[in-house]
């Protein structure tokens, strides 16, 4: 079966510093692959999309870039993080394009 | 882009009654409709989705309507439960743009509260 690792659960960075989230999905071969982020009342807002390695598509300018660099393998990162970067980020995966998207389990990111 | 609009925000109801969601979309080429709930603390699960050749769908308590024409679809929930109180966010997606997939527009969400 397939399944979505996304670490760290939690992380708490000083403004400034940089950023590396990692997600990694087990038991399928070329997924989409997406970054999500959460703000409270804001609802889930995409970042990212991929759908293959080295194929990085941006639905938002920001503060933030993603990195493919390898199938089952997705980073988020960031070289100075803003306080406005704050919230939960959230990692998934789907087969294709409009089917079910299945998530990690989140990175709930304070910056200070 | 897409854009949805998700209401209402906050939705409390008796427990074995009916909660009713509503969200509209705004890009007529939005063909995938998938409704997720989220629990706190846990991550987004998918529990009903609909696709823009169907006018409405139907699993055990749950059923979700689409009108195309109007472009906005539901979320119906009958016979309540305490389980069923989470936040649930409605979604659309064209599944294309220009140059691959693209990923879901969410709305904002409803925090569905069972009360007692």
């Amino acid at each position: 079966s397939q399944t979505i690792h996304q670490w760290p659960a939690t992380l708490v960075q000083p403004v400034g510093s940089p950023l590396s989230l990692e997600c990694t999905v087990e038991g399928t071969s070329n997924p989409n692959l997406y970054w999500y982020r959460q703000a409270a009342g804001r609802g889930l807002q995409l970042l990212f999309y991929s759908v293959g390695i080295g194929q990085i598509s941006s639905e938002v300018p920001q503060n933030l870039s993603a990195s493919r660099p390898q199938d089952r393998q997705f980073i988020l990162s960031s070289k100075k993080l803003l306080l406005s970067d704050s919230g939960f980020y959230l990692c998934a995966w789907s087969v294709r394009t409009n089917t079910e998207a299945f998530f990690g389990q989140g990175t709930r990111l304070t910056v200070v | 882009g897409e854009n949805v609009e998700q209401h209402p925000s906050t939705l409390s109801v008796q427990e074995g009654d009916s909660a009713v969601i509503k969200c509209t979309y705004s890009d007529s080429a939005s063909n995938y409709f998938p409704w997720y709930k989220q629990e706190l603390g846990k991550r987004p699960q998918l529990i009903i989705d609909i696709r823009s050749n169907v006018g409405e769908k139907k699993d055990q308590r749950i059923a979700v309507t689409l009108n195309k024409t109007a472009k906005h679809f539901s979320l119906h929930i009958t016979e309540t439960q305490p389980e069923d109180s989470a936040v649930y966010f409605c979604a659309a997606s064209t599944g294309y743009s220009g140059g691959g997939a693209d990923g879901l527009t969410f709305g904002k969400g409803t925090h569905l509260i069972i009360q007692p």
